[in-house]
C-alpha cells in the first residue's frame, strides 16, 4: 500500500464545465476526508465520511458540490458548473480514527478554472 | 472566522538552532491539536499532535507545548536541520455533533508558517 491516491493531479478545466476528482485511501481505513487548499492559506475542511456514510459536510460545499463514498472504498469529489473561485487544491485525508494519530494526506488535485 | 491562527508567515533558522512555531486558536471546545508539515508538490505530512489534558508531547526533535489558558500551542524543533525546511500548519479538532453521531473528524488548520533552515 503505497498511501493516499488521487487523481488526476491536475485538471485545467473551462469555467461551466463539471468535473470529478478520484481519492484512493489506505485500504484499511474507515475514514476519509476531503479539503481544499488555496495560496498562502491552510487546508479547509470540505467533508468527510465514516465508511459510506457521509457524515459532516461544510457550508463551503455549495450545491455545486458533491462527494460519494460508494462501498465505504474509493470516493469522488464532482464540481458542476466550475467557477473561477474554485481553482484551488483538493486533498483527500484518510485515517483509521483516533485523531491523535493524525491522518494521512495525498498529494492532492490542482484544478485550474479558466 | 479564523479559529487557529498562526501569525508568523515565515522563519528563518541557522542549522542547528532551535525553530519555534506559533499558533493561537479561539475554539475552547479543541480538545486536540496536531502539526504538518508540507513540502512543494506534495500533502501534509502529520509530525506529533497533543491532547489537552497534556502541556508538552514530545518525539525526537519535535516538542509541542499546549497552554490552554493562553489558548496557545507551539512547536519546538531542536536541532534544526536544513531538511526541515518546509510549510508547517497547525491544526486543531473539536468534538462535534453531527448527522452520524459525535465525533472528533474535521481538521481546522491555520495559514501555514514557511520554515526556513539555512546551512
Amino acid at each position: 500500500d503505497t498511501g493516499v491516491s488521487q487523481d488526476p493531479r491536475h485538471k485545467i478545466t473551462k469555467r461551466g464545465q463539471n468535473v470529478t476528482f478520484r481519492c484512493d485511501p489506505i485500504s484499511e481505513h474507515n475514514r476519509l476526508y476531503w479539503y481544499r487548499q488555496t495560496l498562502g492559506q491552510g487546508p479547509e475542511f470540505l467533508t468527510y465520511f465514516q465508511n459510506e456514510a457521509q457524515l459532516e459536510k461544510s457550508r463551503l460545499l455549495s450545491d455545486r458540490f458533491s462527494a460519494e463514498r460508494p462501498k465505504g472504498s474509493f470516493s469522488t469529489l464532482e464540481i458542476q458548473r466550475t467557477e473561477q473561485g474554485d481553482s484551488a487544491m483538493y486533498l483527500c485525508a484518510s485515517s483509521l480514527g483516533g485523531v491523535l494519530y493524525g491522518y494521512t494526506f495525498g498529494s492532492g488535485t490542482r484544478l485550474t478554472v479558466v | 472566522d479564523q479559529q487557529v491562527k498562526q501569525n508568523s508567515p515565515s522563519l528563518s533558522v541557522q542549522e542547528g538552532r532551535i525553530s519555534i512555531l506559533n499558533c493561537d486558536y479561539t475554539n475552547s471546545m479543541f480538545d486536540y491539536f496536531l502539526w504538518y508539515k508540507k513540502y512543494p508538490a506534495e500533502g501534509p505530512t502529520f509530525l506529533i499532535s497533543i491532547s489537552s489534558i497534556k502541556d508538552k508531547n514530545e518525539d525526537g526533535r519535535f516538542t509541542v507545548f499546549l497552554n490552554k489558558s493562553a489558548k496557545h500551542l507551539s512547536l519546538h524543533i531542536v536541532p534544526s536541520q536544513p531538511g526541515d525546511s518546509a510549510v508547517y500548519f497547525c491544526a486543531a479538532s473539536a468534538y462535534n455533533h453531527h448527522a452520524g453521531g459525535t465525533s472528533y473528524g474535521k481538521l481546522t488548520f491555520g495559514q501555514g508558517t514557511i520554515l526556513t533552515v539555512h546551512p
